[in-house]
This record gives C-alpha cells, sequence and structure tokens, in this order.
C-alpha cells in the first residue's frame, strides 16, 4: 500500500515567521512530487511542483526533495495570515494517479 | 496555470434525481481528467480516472453504474450520480492532467433531500 504522510495540524506560525510543511512517501520509486493549497470550502490550488533532488523555489515558498530520505517539504517565508490552509502534498508512482495526504491545516497568526 | 471550470457550482435535488456535474479545461486538452470526493474534514478521495474515448476506470468501492462518467472530448467530462440519496451529499472536484500537473476545478457542493 503506497502512502503519504503528513501532520494533520494545525500548525501555528506568528505572521512573517517561516512555516515548515512536511511530508513523507512510502514508495522510493515514486517520481513526482505536489504541494496544493486548499481553503476552506474550496478546492485545491496548485503551489509548487518538484521532480528532482534539491531545492526549487518560487517567491516565498520552496519545496526542497529528498529521495534518499522519501521526503518533501514545503517552506514558506514571510507568511501571511492569507496563507492559513490546508496544504496538500501529492505523489505519483509509476502511473498518473495522485497519492494525496491527509493534509495539514496551517494557522499564520496575525 | 492551466483553468479548469465545474458546473454548476452547486446543486441541491431530491432524493432519487440524478445530476449532471461539467467539467473543462478552457485553456489546454486533457486526455485525462479525474473525478474526486471530499467529504467535510477529510482529504480528497479519487473516484474514477476518465480518459478521452474511452470507458472510465473507478476506485474500488466506487460503483460504475451510480457514478456515470463520460469523456467525450479532450476538454468536457461529465459526471452523473443516478438516483442521488442523501448520503451522496458531498463536494465533487474534478481534476484536469496536463501530465504530470493537475489543475483542479472549483468543485461542485452536491446537497440530496
Amino acid at each position: 500500500q503506497k502512502e503519504v504522510e503528513q501532520n494533520s495540524g494545525p500548525l501555528s506560525v506568528p505572521e512573517g515567521a517561516i512555516a515548515s510543511l512536511n511530508c513523507t512517501y512510502s514508495d522510493r520509486g515514486s517520481q513526482s512530487f505536489f504541494w496544493y493549497r486548499q481553503y476552506s470550502g474550496k478546492s485545491p490550488e496548485l503551489i509548487m511542483s518538484i521532480y528532482s533532488n534539491g531545492d526549487k523555489e518560487d517567491g516565498r515558498f520552496t519545496a526542497q526533495l529528498n529521495k534518499a530520505s522519501q521526503y518533501v517539504s514545503l517552506l514558506i517565508r514571510d507568511s501571511q495570515p492569507s496563507d492559513s490552509a490546508t496544504y496538500l502534498c501529492a505523489v505519483t508512482s509509476g502511473t498518473y494517479k495522485y497519492i494525496f495526504g491527509t493534509g495539514t491545516r496551517l494557522k499564520v497568526l496575525a | 496555470g492551466a483553468v479548469v471550470s465545474q458546473h454548476p457550482s452547486w446543486v441541491i435535488c431530491k432524493s432519487g434525481t440524478s445530476v449532471k456535474i461539467e467539467c473543462r479545461s478552457l485553456d489546454f486538452q486533457a486526455t485525462t481528467m479525474f473525478w474526486y470526493r471530499q467529504f467535510p474534514k477529510q482529504s480528497l478521495m479519487l473516484m474514477a480516472t476518465s480518459n478521452e474515448g474511452s470507458k472510465a476506470t473507478y476506485e474500488q468501492g466506487v460503483e460504475k453504474d451510480k457514478f456515470l462518467i463520460n469523456h467525450a472530448s479532450l476538454t468536457l467530462s461529465t459526471l452523473t450520480v443516478t438516483s442521488a440519496h442523501p448520503e451522496d451529499s458531498s463536494f465533487y472536484i474534478c481534476s484536469a492532467r496536463t501530465s504530470p500537473e493537475q489543475f483542479f476545478g472549483p468543485g461542485t457542493r452536491l446537497t440530496v433531500l
């Protein structure tokens, strides 16, 4: 059974701080990794995709992938109250279907 | 990013009726679309994979005769919930794939009375 695990949270950080969200996956053969943001009552929105080891930066967001340790993380710099949402980690393993984690709820405190 | 639309955004229907939900990729062609269901405070649950011009592939435990999926063109997939019952009330979300990323529609909230 291929699994993706996330801490459900809530993860609370003060405004302006760095939020660090983590995700581990069980299938060593996983190829593609995605972070989505989902506001309450809305559908997921793609934030970052990462395919190779290392860091990938886009604005205030940095995705980090470590295939040897089987984890992928998302850092949000200068966190804002508008970043408060559930962050979903998704992984593909051999097919185009996503395997989702259960999501981490982030609360940015003003 | 790529844009995916869904219609309707919400629907309320009586028990026993059928409801059709449309999913369209607006600015790209999607050979593969996915249908998900999400209950409150739970993660997304994949219901089926829809491929243009062929039969949908349903996940284990999803009734194919109840959730009819048609992917008639590269930009349109439809999900029909047949003989809906209150337990079918949920948030239904489609996504369209531009390899390897998926872009999600805004979702359809179904309430069955």
